[in-house]
């Protein structure tokens, strides 16, 4: 079974653009997660989505948005980036999300905002 | 909110056995889960704990009390690829039921010969 895959892998952007990273899930999972990892911050929740809907959404300012489409496959957007936007964005698919503790993650995608 | 609170580095020598903590301060808690992740590479699972004791996987043990807000992650006979992030993670009811994972900060660990 194929792994869930991120792209795009890199990207560098400038201040003030905006930008939108995908996420292909494992076949057959429905729950899709979206984190933003820094250097010392760990990784910080900033939504999920289950059968095309939002579920969860973590606390981010609303230049942050996210939606699935009915094959599972997910897109992050971020408008009006900043410099601060810098980080790993790393995607996680489990089978129907809940009291799934257990998440598998993509490679990530290596966003640089100049 | 939640908050987790884990050590942001440990080593430990090749062969020997280490302990990462994680305390937690969460409202409805369900699971503890733990996560490696070595440099450039992504967070990969590794062990779950929901009720209180011990559970073994190999070299890792992963252990859980409820009362007392904490958990650890044990590493039996340190390997030199055993080198990397350990983060902790709960689970916990976000309402209209659904479940959401928060991650702590992570442990690097540096295994030295």
């Amino acid at each position: 079974k194929a792994g869930v895959t991120q792209t795009p892998r890199y990207l560098i952007k400038t201040r003030g653009q905006q930008v939108t990273l995908s996420c292909s899930p494992i076949s057959g999972h429905r729950s899709v997660s979206w984190y933003q990892q820094t250097p010392g911050q760990g990784l910080q929740f900033l939504f999920e989505y289950f059968s095309e809907t939002q579920r969860n959404k973590g606390n981010f300012p609303g230049r942050f948005s996210g939606r699935q489409f009915s094959n599972s496959r997910s897109e992050m957007n971020v408008s009006t980036l900043e410099l601060g936007d810098s980080a790993l964005y790393l995607c996680a698919s489990s089978l129907e999300g809940g009291t799934t503790y257990e998440q598998y993650f993509g490679p990530g995608t290596r966003l640089t905002v100049t | 909110g939640q908050s987790l609170e884990q050590p942001s580095e440990v080593t430990a020598v090749e062969g020997a056995i280490v302990q990462i903590n994680c305390t937690y301060q969460t409202s409805g808690f369900y699971g503890l889960s733990w996560y490696q992740q070595h440099d450039g590479g992504a967070p990969t699972f590794l062990s779950y704990n929901a009720l209180d004791g011990l559970e073994e996987t190999g070299r890792f043990s992963s252990f859980l009390s409820r009362s007392d807000s904490y958990g650890y992650l044990l590493l039996q006979e340190l390997q030199m690829k055993d080198s990397a992030s350990y983060f902790c993670a709960v689970l916990a009811y976000s309402g209209a039921g659904s479940y959401q994972l928060t991650f702590g900060k992570g442990t690097k660990l540096s295994v030295i010969p």
